[in-house]
């Protein structure tokens, strides 16, 4: 079946770097991708969506970066902080067009881990 | 307001007992969905309403029922439920608009443990 994945389990920076996380993706129809983060005993925190129409998006110190021809998803967060640990999901909506609602399927996680 | 509130935060209960969780929000969102989370893996989806009704049912055992009172209020009845079943139950919402750019906004969960 169809499946979102990362590439890196877990990734380990110090603070102040840069950290990239990155996904993959097998559904070549999918067309809106989200990254959470989640941090210990909370819910996913929504982060930054990117839709199919676009290759790169940004936020505050967030980067999301879409290509679709190798079918890879990527987060970029600047300067990262201790505050930045925590478990980051990629999740590709694969709802159809036609309903009224989405339907997430999210990627394995990757643990950031950032030392001060 | 753009908070997705669960109850209770942790629950322990037995393999006979029947209890609810409990999910509400205050966005006007129109979709809300319920799930599942193991430790150290993802979310995975059991059960989506729109509008009211019932729309994803991911082939979750009967012995959760889910049910939706009005659009701000989402409920899981559990009964009868073995220790596998304990996890870490999500409660999320969305506008509910055409399905296609839907961002999920989601609860802190609720920590369930089925002895």
């Amino acid at each position: 079946g169809e499946s979102v994945g990362l590439h890196l389990p877990t990734l380990s920076v110090q603070e102040g770097d840069n950290s990239i996380i990155n996904c993959a993706y097998s559904n070549s129809a999918s067309d809106y991708f989200i990254w959470y983060k989640q941090e210990s005993g909370k819910g996913p925190q929504f982060i930054i969506d990117i839709r199919s129409n676009m290759d790169k998006r940004q936020g505050q110190r967030v980067t999301v970066l879409l290509n679709k021809t190798v079918k890879h998803l990527s987060l970029q967060i600047a300067a990262t902080q201790p505050g930045d640990s925590a478990v980051y999901f990629c999740a590709e909506n694969s709802g159809a067009g036609g309903t009224s609602y989405g339907k997430l399927t999210f990627g394995q996680g990757t643990i950031l881990t950032v030392h001060p | 307001d753009t908070e997705v509130t669960q109850t209770p935060k942790h629950l322990v209960m037995g393999m006979t007992n029947k209890k609810s969780l409990k999910c509400e929000q205050h966005m006007g969102h129109r979709a809300m969905y319920w799930y599942k989370q193991k430790a150290k893996k993802p979310p995975e989806l059991m059960f989506v309403y729109s509008y009211e009704k019932l729309s994803i049912n991911e082939s979750v055992p009967s012995r959760f029922s889910p049910e939706c009172p009005n659009s701000s209020l989402l409920n899981l009845h559990l009964h009868a439920l073995q220790p596998e079943d304990s996890a870490l139950y999500l409660c999320a919402s969305s506008q509910g608009g055409t399905g296609v750019n839907e961002k999920l906004f989601f609860g802190s969960g609720t920590q369930l443990s089925v002895l």
